[in-house]
């Protein structure tokens, strides 16, 4: 299976900053990766898909991008409604798996 | 607008099997695949199994040998079962749909399984 390596684990910001998280894969998965959204007591949600398409509804804030192992996912303003944890997933190789996950909270 | 609405027992017995029941409304099980994905704090988020939209199912591995998912599209329903759970098989159980051309878009609410005598 492949390995999905996100990072970091845990990011403390405060709202109107600029966040980062990675995604590493263990094997090339081209870019077929999706991004989420969980938020306490939700299920996820789709954010991104193919790496950087936005999916319907999502403010523009949230972006992605990457391809082949290395991937990145952005919120360019960090706003306090986006406290939630976030992972990455392939989708390129059975079975599809994600990333261990990254909580974002906000100062 | 499109739902996924998940039906099962909270607490099975260990060795006893697992079934959820997921019940879509908004679209067509003849258009879309339905995957089922478990979420535990041990293991984060494992993806289990689905079923396209033709009928078809592919497995994880992991659980081929104790997994089924089954359908049918006129009840818009999808079933799913595990058998032989243990302990660490205690997670939250969800369904969700994919399009071919996107990720999965919509989430059932979850079923919480505790596995436990």
């Amino acid at each position: 299976s492949i390995v999905m390596t996100q990072t970091p684990k845990f990011l403390l910001v405060s709202a109107g900053d600029r966040v980062t998280i990675t995604c590493k894969a263990s094997q090339s998965v081209s870019n077929d990766v999706a991004w989420y959204q969980q938020k306490p007591g939700q299920s996820p949600k789709l954010l991104i898909y193919y790496a950087s398409n936005r999916y319907t509804g999502v403010p523009d804030r949230f972006t992605g991008s990457g391809y082949g192992t290395d991937f990145t996912f952005t919120i360019s303003t960090v706003q306090a409604e986006d406290l939630a944890v976030y992972f990455c997933q392939q989708d390129y190789s059975s079975p599809p798996t994600f990333g261990g996950g990254t909580k974002l909270e906000i100062k | 607008q499109v739902q996924l609405k998940q039906s099962g027992p909270g607490l099975v017995q260990p060795s006893q099997s697992l079934s959820i029941t997921c019940t879509v409304s908004g679209f067509s099980l003849t258009s879309y695949g339905v995957h089922w994905v478990r979420q535990s704090p041990g293991k984060g988020l494992e993806w289990l199994g689905v079923i396209w939209s033709g009928g078809s199912t592919d497995y994880n591995a992991a659980f081929i040998s104790r997994l089924s998912i089954s359908k049918d599209n006129s009840k818009s329903q999808v079933f799913f079962k595990m058998n032989s759970l243990q302990a660490d098989d205690t997670a939250i159980y969800y369904c969700a749909r994919k399009a071919t051309a996107t990720a999965m878009d919509y989430w059932g609410q979850g079923t919480s399984v505790t596995v436990s005598s």
